[in-house]
Order: C-alpha cells, then structure tokens, then sequence
C-alpha cells in the first residue's frame, strides 16, 4: 500500500542543521508532489514547502527561505528536508505528505519525526 | 498570505451529537479547501477534499460545504473515534495556510 515511512527522532543544539528523510513507497514516486509540514508544541500545522520528485523543483514559504532545503532521490524514492540554523522554535513535530495534483489535498502522510533544539 | 480562521477553537459534545465546524478565509479560494482530522502521536488525515468531496474510506458521516470564503465540516453523529482536532487547509494558493484548528472534547 501507499505509505510514507520517515527517519527516527532528532535531538539538535542551536545553530545545528537537521535533515529529515521521507521515504516513499506503493506508488511511482515521481508522480506524487511532496510538502513538509510541522508542527510546534501546542500549536497547528504550518505548511514549509513542496517538492516535485519528477523533476526535482521545490519551492518554500517565505517564513524558511534560506534555512530550509527540499531534495529528492529518485533512486530510492527518498525525500530529505534540511533545515539549518537551527532555534528553539524550531522544536516540533515534521510530517512529510504526498498529493497527486498540485494544487491538491496531502493525501498520505509520514508518521511524523520529533526534532528537539535544545542546548 | 491567505488567513484561515476556524470556530470554535474547542468544542465538547457527546456521542451521537451533531457538530459543525466552521472555517474562513481571509479572501474568495473558490473550493480549494480540504479538511484534516489529527490525533495525538498520529499523522493527520484527509477527510474532506474540494470543500465536499468524502475522501475515500472515510465514514459518509463526515460532510463538508461551502465554496468562497465560507466552509463548514458537519459531523453527522459523533462517534468515540472522532474526538480529535480538525483543520481546515487552503491550497487556493501559496504559502498554503491551515486554520488553527478545532479541538472537538467528550463531554
């Protein structure tokens, strides 16, 4: 079946950079957008971007341009998301999701992979 | 960015309730509006796509409406299940914005 497996738990001091893999599987990976989406403690989902494995373009919220960076590898059907930078904000909760059309709803999601900033 | 807003914030109700939720958006999204039920510990889930379109497997007690600025999610008969927090996402344009959520309690 469709499903999207992440990679485990992340604990990052400030300033560190963190990368989050996704890997796909069930479904031809390149014809499936892929968004990132997080969410602090306490708090709701907040949208970080999307990637287009086909073809590899990506684009992000102005909220992380520049700290954040979306790739695929099509060889393993693998999505990774690296944030840099790290704070203490950046504590939360990263789902990757998967949508058919873009735009289109996220119809399959991660688990989700807990990363903690903390000195 | 398009603001989502979403009402109640919290809402108790008991099995068998009816329950409405509802969102709006900051400008007209045509009918790019889905729906999402999230649990503690679990990955959302889709409920709703296109405003009213049921995604598939989930239960027709589950109904979505509204086109514009104005959707609600209607919960036919609460069901022990569906106590969690729902979201309303627009995806009528980038950045892709959620509402704040509804956290529906037994009461």
């Amino acid at each position: 079946q469709v499903q999207l497996v992440q990679s485990g738990a992340e604990v990052k001091k400030p300033g560190a950079s963190v990368k989050v893999s996704c890997k796909a599987s069930g479904y031809t990976f390149t014809n499936y957008y892929m968004h990132w989406v997080r969410q602090a403690p306490g708090q709701g989902l907040e949208w970080m971007g999307i990637i287009y494995p086909g073809g590899g373009s990506s684009s992000y919220t102005q909220n992380f341009q520049g700290r954040v960076t979306v790739t695929r590898d099509t060889s393993t059907s693998t999505v990774h998301m690296e944030l840099n930078r790290l704070r203490s904000e950046d504590t939360a909760v990263y789902y990757c999701a998967c949508a058919l059309a873009y735009p289109g709803p996220f119809d399959i999601w991660g688990q989700g992979t807990m990363v903690t900033v903390s000195s | 960015d398009i603001q989502m807003t979403q009402s109640p914030s919290s809402l108790s109700a008991s099995v068998g309730d009816r329950v409405t939720i509802t969102c709006r958006a900051s400008q007209g999204i045509s009918s790019y509006l889905n729906w999402y039920q999230h649990k503690p510990g679990k990955a959302p889930k889709l409920l709703i796509y296109a405003a009213s379109s049921l995604q598939s497997g989930v239960p027709s007690r589950f109904s979505g409406s509204g086109s514009g600025t104005d959707f609600t999610l209607t919960i036919s008969s609460l069901q022990p299940e569906d106590f969690a927090t729902y979201y309303c996402q627009q995806i009528y344009s980038t950045p892709i914005t959620f509402g704040q959520g509804t956290r529906l309690e037994i009461k």
